[in-house]
């Protein structure tokens, strides 16, 4: 079956700005969650929804903000780019019915880059 | 929230080596754990997945790893690597999200 689909790939963007990302999910899973990562801090949650709605949230301010569809598809909003902000976006796929005793299918990634 | 610790930044070896990693993760409970591998220019990939049973759990590509309760601990093992090892090795652990460690480089010398 397909994988977890990200686009795009990569993005340019201006301090200020802002910009949407978008997750498909492996067919049948309900869970999206969205990951940071950078060469520093790592990868760092951001949140994870379900069924549309929110269900955890990680610690970033509130211009990281996100939605999920009724198809499971999900968008991330980062409004107000700054620089620090340049990184690589993941999002994961699970079934999402567990506690965590189920697998999450990372996508390849949004390569973000803010000048 | 759980935090995860793995020992090793960057890890050289030659081929047919033998490779551990180490991963603590900070209190008990029921713990979900994981090791995942990203593989240069790929996505993160399951290696192996600990959620109850047999402490020893083998995972895809000859990995294994083994779960001791009492150390907080989940080491990753290969008796032998090769050099389509080379990535990046994270451990992680889930209570309501999935927390990484900082991530292991292992770099595989032919």
């Amino acid at each position: 079956k397909a994988g977890v689909t990200q686009t795009p790939r990569y993005l340019i963007k201006t301090r200020g700005q802002q910009v949407t990302l978008s997750c498909s999910p492996i067919s049948g899973h309900r869970s999206v969650s969205w990951y940071q990562q950078t060469p520093g801090q790592g990868l760092q949650f951001l949140f994870e929804y379900f069924s549309e709605t929110q269900r955890n949230k990680g610690n970033f301010p509130g211009r990281f903000s996100g939605r999920q569809f009724s198809n499971s598809r999900s968008e991330m909003n980062v409004s107000t780019l700054e620089l620090g902000d340049s990184a690589l976006y993941l999002c994961a796929s699970s079934s999402g019915q567990g506690a965590g005793n189920t697998e999450a299918f990372f996508g390849q990634g949004t390569r973000l880059t803010v000048v | 929230a759980q935090s995860v610790s793995q020992h090793n930044h960057h890890v050289i070896l030659s081929e047919a080596a033998s490779l551990e990693l180490g991963c603590n993760y900070s209190y008990g409970g029921t713990v979900n754990l994981f090791w995942y591998v990203q593989y240069p220019g790929q996505h993160l990939q399951l290696l192996l997945k600990y959620f109850s049973g047999d402490p020893l759990v083998k995972g895809i590509k000859g990995f294994e790893a083994e779960f001791i309760k009492s150390k907080f601990s989940f080491n990753l093992r290969k008796p032998s690597v090769q050099w389509s090892d080379t990535a990046e090795y994270f451990c992680a652990v889930h209570d309501y999200k999935l927390s990484f460690g900082a991530g292991t480089t292992v770099t595989v010398r032919a």
